[in-house]
This record gives structure tokens, sequence and C-alpha cells, in this order.
């Protein structure tokens, strides 16, 4: 079956512009996460969406940076007023359940370019 | 403090050879899971393998076996028989159970290159 989508694959904006990405997970897949991979680094997170529960958004560096996810399914991760240091890989996953060891898939990722 | 740790920056093998990627962790939890995950130069994040807190035997999938030491809370990735499709980023990553945290806590990485 399909994997999770990410769009657009690439973005290049300027400094103080406002960007979305958008992330569809599988379907039937109830907990959703970005995550954001700088150049050379390992993955850090930012916010975690399960069923209708509010969203953990600890992860958020942020108030320019904000996320919904709309009928339980797809997610719209926004950043306002883009600053150099956004440029990064902003990868979705998605689960079927948030246990222990369930499985997160990533989807291919939006590579964000701020000039 | 580091809650993965991955001390390697980047490991060289000879092909068909086995390599091990190191990786040790940290949590006050006695429910968490660990995960590899490997992530070749076209970025996707592919999933490797598994290993739960309370399981006994250390987990194989394939190629790939997790030496799982929970009392040195080490969780290191062996790859048996390397093949230049194995050159690529691995990260090794971490979810506690407790508390509502869900997310996936992942290392630096390691970079490994299979030479021919």
């Amino acid at each position: 079956g399909a994997g999770v989508s990410q769009s657009p694959s690439n973005k290049v904006t300027e400094k103080g512009k406002d960007v979305e990405l958008r992330c569809d997970p599988i379907s039937g897949h109830t907990a959703l996460y970005w995550y954001r991979q700088s150049l050379g680094q390992g993955l850090e997170f930012l916010i975690y969406f399960q069923g209708n529960s509010a969203p953990d958004k600890s992860g958020l560096p942020s108030d320019r940076f904000s996320a919904e996810r709309t009928g339980g399914s797809v997610s719209t991760l926004t950043i306002q007023r883009t600053q150099q240091e956004d440029s990064a890989v902003y990868l979705c996953a998605s689960s079927l359940a948030p246990v222990a060891g369930g499985e997160q898939f990533f989807g291919p990722g939006t590579r964000l370019t701020v000039l | 403090a580091q809650k993965i740790t991955q001390t390697q920056p980047g490991m060289f093998v000879q092909e068909k050879e086995a390599v091990t990627l190191d990786c040790t962790y940290d949590t006050s939890d006695q429910s968490y899971g660990l995960f590899w995950y490997k992530q070749p130069s076209s970025g996707e994040m592919i999933f490797l393998i598994y290993q739960g807190s309370y399981d006994e035997q250390n987990a194989t999938e394939g190629r790939y076996s997790l030496n799982f030491q929970k009392a040195r809370k080490s969780a290191n990735l062996v790859i048996s028989a390397s093949q230049l499709g194995d050159s690529a980023m691995y990260f090794c990553a971490m979810r506690e159970v407790s508390g509502s945290a869900r997310q996936l806590t992942f290392g630096s990485g390691t970079q490994l290159t299979v030479l021919p």
C-alpha cells in the first residue's frame, strides 16, 4: 500500500516568508510525528499527534512553528517568518499505535531552504 | 544530557565482512524500545530492527542483529556480510514508554562506508 507522502519535496523561500509543509500519513495510522533534520545531524522531534488528543508540541523550537492535523489524517506544518536557521529536511512519520515497539514509517521529507 | 550516544561519526568495512555500530542510551524508565534506522543518500529513513527493554533475546532481522546489553545500556547494531548497498547513515533511536512522550529520540548517526 501507499507509504507516507510529503509535499513539496523541495521548497526554497526567502527569509521572512511563511511556508506550509504537508504530510499524508499511511491510512489507518493514528499517530503522526514531525521531525527536523539539519545537515549532517540526527533527527530532532518537533510535534506529535495521536488521534483526537491534544498534540504534544514540546519539540517546537519557537512560536513561529505550528502544526495542524485535520480529520485525524493529513497534517500541515507551518513556519511563519522563516529564518535561515530553519533550513533543514522536515520529515513526517506515522505509526499504528504509540506503544514502545510501534514502528514509525517515515516519508521522504521536504527539503526547506531559506535564502 | 544526551539520551542516545553514537560515538562513531564514520566507519569503514570491507565488503562481506561484519561490522558493529555502537549505541549507548540513557534512561531511568524500565520500559522502552530501541530502534535502528538506515538513511541512504536518497534521504529516506528505513526501519531495520527493534529491541524491547523486556525482550530477553537479542533481536535479529536477516543480516542485522542487535547486541542488547541492558546493564551497560548499550544497543549495538551488527551487520553481517556487508554489502555495497549497506553504505548509508545509521541512526540509533529510543522511545520511552512512561509518560506521554511517544516520539523517538535519535542519536547523531554513524556514516558507514562499505569498501569493495
